[in-house]
């Protein structure tokens, strides 16, 4: 089953809008968790590492007033993307490693599809 | 910085045997993982290699040799489900450690053919 819930799946709004995301660890503690952008037939892009109770680190290039990120408990990280444009077209996917060890796997929740018209 | 290559696409048949290979340059290594995507869904892992050598994972593989900074992601009789995108991807090193997040590659779409 899913070790990482991300809500909501997909989402279309307004340009000028904001439109936040919900990404849950189930089932264990994420301390840590990372948010990645996918634009069509390209790859995941880091754009921030969430951390809890803490400011999150944002990739170069990612306007952290423009994407908000809180990480207000060990179970919940979300991501607010403000006065969406159509370029913040995407697919926003959240994710977080079970275990601290090198070779733990990092899940990924089931991904934002966000469409701004 | 890190980066990693691999093929951007591959087409074979159902039944036949695959292999994606992944180049990577690295200031640090904590091991070659290998996820799967796909359209329209979120990546799902596959496997991981730390140390040189072959993984087997039932009709998946994946393959490690750090002296050549290569790795390879081996398919064996394809099915038409398998017919996605597949990643290598690296843990980010700074300053000597593992930061934790992952650094992919571009991806290697896979067509299954009848």
């Amino acid at each position: 089953g899913a070790v990482v819930s991300q809500h909501p799946s997909w989402v279309i709004c307004k340009s000028g809008t904001s439109v936040k995301i919900e990404c849950r660890s189930l089932d264990f503690q994420a301390t840590t968790m990372f948010w990645y952008r996918q634009f069509p037939k390209q790859s995941l892009m880091l754009m921030a590492t969430s951390n809890e109770g803490s400011k999150a680190t944002y990739e170069q290039g990612v306007e952290k007033d423009k994407f908000l990120i809180n990480h207000a408990s060990l179970t919940l990280s979300t991501l607010t993307v403000t006065s969406a444009h159509p370029e913040d077209s995407s697919f926003y996917i959240c994710s977080a490693f079970t275990g601290q060890l090198n070779n733990s796997p990092l899940h990924f929740g089931n991904g934002t599809r966000l469409t701004v018209t | 910085g890190q980066s990693l290559e691999q093929p951007s696409e591959v087409t074979a048949v159902e039944g036949a045997i695959v292999q994606i290979n992944c180049t990577y340059q690295t200031s640090g290594f904590y091991g070659l993982s290998w996820y799967q995507q796909h359209d329209g869904g979120a990546p799902t892992f596959l496997s991981y290699n730390a140390l040189d050598g072959l993984e087997e994972t039932g009709r998946f593989s994946s393959f490690l040799s750090r002296s050549d900074s290569y790795g390879y992601l081996l398919l064996q009789e394809l099915q038409m489900k398998d017919s996605a995108s597949y990643f290598c991807a690296v843990r980010e090193s700074k300053n000597g450690g593992s930061q934790g997040n992952l650094i992919f590659g571009k991806g290697t779409k896979l067509s299954v053919k009848p």
